[in-house]
């Protein structure tokens, strides 16, 4: 257990809708990394938190925010979703630089 | 535009082999370059990590080998067996961001 929790762990919504996944990161852990990962395109970089600010931007599509509260909890937002949005949503947190810790991921279906 | 390019996709070892993954990368401000462990429907989970100021780190049966003058690192899994079987990523980091390579799935047969 990597201490980083995820919810939900599944969800499946239809074309067009909104949802929001959430992330819990490690006691102590300031910075929380979203990514997507689907079959054909590995891990691929969404976005970076750090104390509640932007930090870093990967290929996140406009159709997507986060962000992260006070408690440094975050939320990843998606909205109009499109069946290709189908993936596993990982969060994972950082006590700085390194060693990012990993959730068990939200596998979303879009239908 | 893929940071860190890994290889191969797949691989197939007997018990008891050697398995060898390979990573590739151009940006020399990375300073870290961890190893990531994902078994199916989990999380990936480090497994072990290197800084370009060593050339080579041995965690038990793993070890990652750094060649920092052919931007190049690979792990080695010694006498791999049937539980190493999973999906293998190598990364780099500036510090700021994680670029993951595309991940290598490894069967290690009984």
């Amino acid at each position: 257990d990597s201490g980083v929790t995820q919810t939900p762990k599944h969800l499946i919504t239809a074309t067009g809708q909104r949802v929001t996944l959430r992330c819990s990161p490690r006691s102590g852990d300031l910075s929380v990394y979203w990514y997507q990962q689907s079959l054909d395109q590995g891990l691929q970089f969404l976005i970076q938190y750090y104390n509640g600010e932007e930090r870093a931007k990967g290929n996140i599509l406009e159709r997507f925010s986060a962000q992260q509260f006070p408690d440094l909890h975050s939320e990843l937002n998606l909205s109009s979703l499109e069946l290709g949005d189908s993936a596993l949503y990982f969060c994972a947190s950082s006590p700085g630089e390194d060693e990012a810790f990993f959730g068990q991921g939200t596998r979303l279906t879009v239908v | 535009q893929q940071q860190v390019k890994q290889s191969p996709q797949s691989l197939i070892v007997q018990k008891g082999g050697i398995s060898i993954i390979n990573c590739a990368y151009e940006n020399t401000a990375f300073d870290y370059f961890p190893w990531y462990q994902q078994f199916p429907g989990k999380g990936p989970a480090l497994l072990i990590a290197i800084r370009p100021d060593v050339s080579e780190k041995k965690e038990g049966r793993f070890t990652i080998s750094f060649n920092k003058s052919a931007k190049q690192f690979s792990l080695h899994i010694m006498d791999s067996q049937p539980g190493d079987s999973a999906t293998y990523f190598c990364a780099a980091s500036t510090g700021n961001q994680f670029y993951f390579g595309t991940g290598t799935s490894l069967t290690v047969i009984p």
